[in-house]
């Protein structure tokens, strides 16, 4: 069972405050995790990504942390503007089917003023 | 710059009726995919396929079917419409498959009545 679970729906931030999502998986055979963002009536864009060799990776404002032993990983944003309000997905491929990238549910976030 | 463009952007179909979404990318990618994505749920992968000429089935192909003749072109096609086909609909592209970023399409927004 290859799933990857982001079991909070929604989030609520206020602007220049800390943002953390987070990401759960249930297969230790994914080594690789994206995450992508998604405006509405837009498609996912990329925003950053981790491999298992990694426990933390960091672009600007975004960082993301991997917790291999929990099979867990986490987006922190630092500090949340207006302009983060969007769906986060987390998406791992899975090596055992030709790396079709399997999906979270999505965390949508917004910041607010 | 149009990256991945996908036409139409919103279509409603009645039951049994057939439709073709098309996508187009700019890329020079060998990589193409079909997602849907419904509420709730993340991006389901209907079809992918790694080169002009070449096609396979992802998690959810039933129902749908693709062709790739030209590289930079992927068709998505529905040859009689179900309800359950009712969905977003993003195409998407890479260079490579599982750990490198994808670009994605606008999406196709999929009303079957």
């Amino acid at each position: 069972d290859q799933q990857v679970k982001q079991n909070s729906p929604s989030l609520s931030v206020q602007e220049g405050r800390i943002s953390i999502l987070n990401c759960d998986y249930t297969n230790s055979m994914f080594d690789y995790f994206l995450w992508y963002k998604k405006y509405p009536a837009e498609g996912p864009t990329f925003l950053i990504s981790i491999s298992s060799i990694k426990d933390k990776n960091e672009d600007g404002r975004f960082t993301v942390f991997l917790n291999k032993s929990a099979k867990h990983l986490s987006l922190h944003i630092v500090p949340s503007q207006p302009g983060d309000s969007a769906v986060y997905f987390c998406a791992a491929p899975a090596r055992g089917s030709n790396y079709q990238l399997i999906w979270g549910a999505g965390t949508k976030l917004i910041i607010k003023p | 710059n149009a990256g991945v463009t996908q036409t139409p952007k919103f279509r409603v179909l009645k039951t049994g009726q057939s439709m073709t979404l098309l996508c187009a990318q700019d890329m020079n990618h060998e990589y193409m995919y079909w997602y849907r994505q419904d509420p709730g749920m993340g991006l389901r992968l209907i079809h992918y396929s790694v080169g002009e000429g070449t096609t396979a089935k992802g998690e959810v192909p039933d129902g749908y079917n693709v062709s790739r003749l030209k590289k930079q072109n992927f068709l998505l096609g529905l040859e009689s419409a179900a309800p359950s086909q009712t969905s977003v609909y993003f195409c998407a592209s890479s260079y490579a498959q599982g750990r490198t970023e994808a670009f994605f399409g606008q999406g196709t927004r999929l009303t079957v009545v």
